[in-house]
C-alpha cells in the first residue's frame, strides 16, 4: 500500500529565510503528488500538484522518482506562509488520496 | 454557490450516543469523501463515494456508516459514539478521483 511520510511535525523559520518542507512516499508505480495547505481558520485547499509544474505563492515542488520525494520549497518565507501543510499521493487508477501527517510551518518575524 | 457545507460546526456527544454529520455540495461533483483529522495523525480517509449509490471504505471505516442517495449529500453516521472518535471531521468533493478536492469547513466532535 502507498504511504506518505512528512518527517517534520513542526518547522520554524525566520521571515526571509528559505523553506523546505519534506515529503517522501512509498509506491512502486507512477504516483500523482500534491501539496495541500490549511491556513488558520480556513479550509484545507490545494496548493500545487506535480503535474502542473507551476509555482504557487512562490512555492515549488519537484517530483524526484529516484529519491521518491516531493519536497516543497520557497526561497524566502513570509509570515503569511504560516500554516499546516499536507503532502498527498494518488496511486494509479481510480484510487483516493492518501495524506501524510502534515507539517506545521511557523514563520517568525 | 456555497461549495462544500458541513453541519454542525461543533458537537459534543456522550459515549454510546448516535448522530449524523451532514455534508452537502452544490457543484454537482461525483466524488465525495470523509476524513478525520487528529493531532500527529494527519488526515485519514474514513469512507468515500464515486457517485450516487456507490460507497467504499477508506483507511479507518470502523464505527462509521455512510450512504449516498443523492449526488449532493454524503452524511456520515456514528451509530454508537466512542471517545476515540473525538476528532475534526472534514468532508471533501471533486468532479472525480483525478481532480482537485474541495474541502468543507469541518465539524469538531467531542465524545465524552
Amino acid at each position: 500500500a502507498q504511504r506518505v511520510t512528512q518527517p517534520e511535525k513542526l518547522l520554524s523559520v525566520f521571515k526571509g529565510a528559505p523553506v523546505e518542507l519534506k515529503c517522501n512516499y512509498s509506491y512502486s508505480g507512477s504516483p500523482e503528488l500534491f501539496w495541500y495547505v490549511q491556513y488558520s481558520r480556513q479550509r484545507l485547499q490545494l496548493l500545487l500538484r506535480h503535474i502542473s509544474r507551476e509555482s504557487i505563492k512562490g512555492f515549488t515542488a519537484d517530483l524526484n522518482k529516484g529519491e521518491t520525494s516531493f519536497h516543497l520549497k520557497k526561497p524566502f518565507a513570509q509570515e503569511e506562509d504560516s500554516a499546516m501543510y499536507y503532502c498527498a499521493l494518488r496511486a494509479e487508477g481510480n484510487t483516493p488520496l492518501v495524506f501524510g501527517k502534515g507539517t506545521r510551518l511557523s514563520v517568525i518575524a | 454557490n456555497a461549495g462544500v457545507t458541513q453541519t454542525p460546526k461543533f458537537q459534543v456527544l456522550k459515549t454510546g450516543q448516535s448522530m449524523t454529520l451532514q455534508c452537502a455540495q452544490d457543484m454537482n461533483h461525483e466524488y465525495m469523501s470523509w476524513y478525520r483529522q487528529d493531532p500527529g495523525m494527519g488526515l485519514r480517509l474514513i469512507h468515500y463515494s464515486v457517485g450516487a449509490g456507490i460507497t467504499d471504505q477508506g483507511e479507518v471505516p470502523n464505527g462509521y456508516n455512510v450512504s449516498r442517495s443523492t449526488t449532493e449529500d454524503f452524511p456520515l453516521r456514528l451509530l454508537s459514539a466512542a471517545p476515540s472518535q473525538t476528532s475534526v471531521y472534514f468532508c471533501a468533493s471533486s468532479p472525480g478521483l483525478l481532480y482537485e478536492q474541495y474541502f468543507g469547513p469541518g465539524t469538531r466532535l467531542t465524545v465524552t
